[in-house]
């Protein structure tokens, strides 16, 4: 089935580190993927779309200098959490669903838990 | 996309059904009902979706009424591992994004 890999699991560092996390797709090819972030006993929230060779879309209230999109190829995309500080730190979460299809299904990496000292 | 109602918690024994309503009363007539779970701190796991017939795979069964504004997910037989929160969530057929509501808590008890 479809598989979606994503690196780190998790990281800790200090303040003011750029943190670079990677979703890629193992199977399959994904022109679009999504990242998410989720909170302590919250449920998931959209940060933004990853669209394969052009710009990220960002959902309201996301800021696209802080959060650096790149999907750079159909089965790779990027975020780089820029300067990070504690209140980003968070469970990071990126997803995609197979080209072919438009009734495919949406399949999750394992996330990555970022702490920021 | 239409909004989805969950209980925000339900408990079940182990070795019995696990049935997981969901309304979604403004529901049309493009939008299929999708339904994840999520185990303590790992992504989304997709257990099935589906129209407006009823679907069964390995995992599970979904029940969809004919009207459309509920459904039901079934665990047959449910374990301790199937200890998760449960995500009903409505997309329409060409959508890409999913949009999560805030699930049932599932707890299986010996």
């Amino acid at each position: 089935g479809a598989v979606v890999s994503q690196h780190p699991s998790r990281v800790i560092c200090k303040s003011g580190t750029s943190v670079k996390i990677e979703c890629r797709s193992l199977d399959f090819q994904a022109t679009t993927m999504f990242w998410y972030r989720q909170f302590p006993k919250q449920s998931l929230m959209l940060m933004a779309t990853s669209n394969e060779g052009s710009k990220a879309t960002y959902e309201q209230g996301v800021e696209k200098d802080k959060f650096l999109i790149n999907h750079a190829s159909l089965t790779l995309s990027t975020l780089t959490v820029t300067s990070a500080h504690p209140e980003d730190s968070s469970f990071y979460i990126c997803s995609a669903r197979p080209g072919q299809g438009i009734n495919q299904p949406q399949h999750f990496g394992d996330g990555t838990r970022l702490s920021i000292l | 996309d239409a909004k989805t109602t969950q209980p925000p918690s339900m408990d079940c024994a182990e070795g019995r059904a696990a049935n997981l309503p969901c309304n979604h009363s403004t529901i049309s007539g493009n939008e299929y009902v999708y339904w994840y779970r999520q185990i303590h701190s790992q992504g989304p796991q997709y257990i099935i979706h589906g129209l407006k017939n009823n679907e069964t795979n390995e995992m599970a069964s979904l029940i969809i009424t004919e009207d459309r504004k509920s459904s039901t997910l079934i665990l047959p037989h449910a374990t301790l591992r199937d200890t998760a929160v449960y995500y009903c969530i409505v997309r329409r057929l060409a959508g890409n994004m999913l949009t999560f509501g805030g699930g049932t808590r599932l707890m299986v008890k010996p």
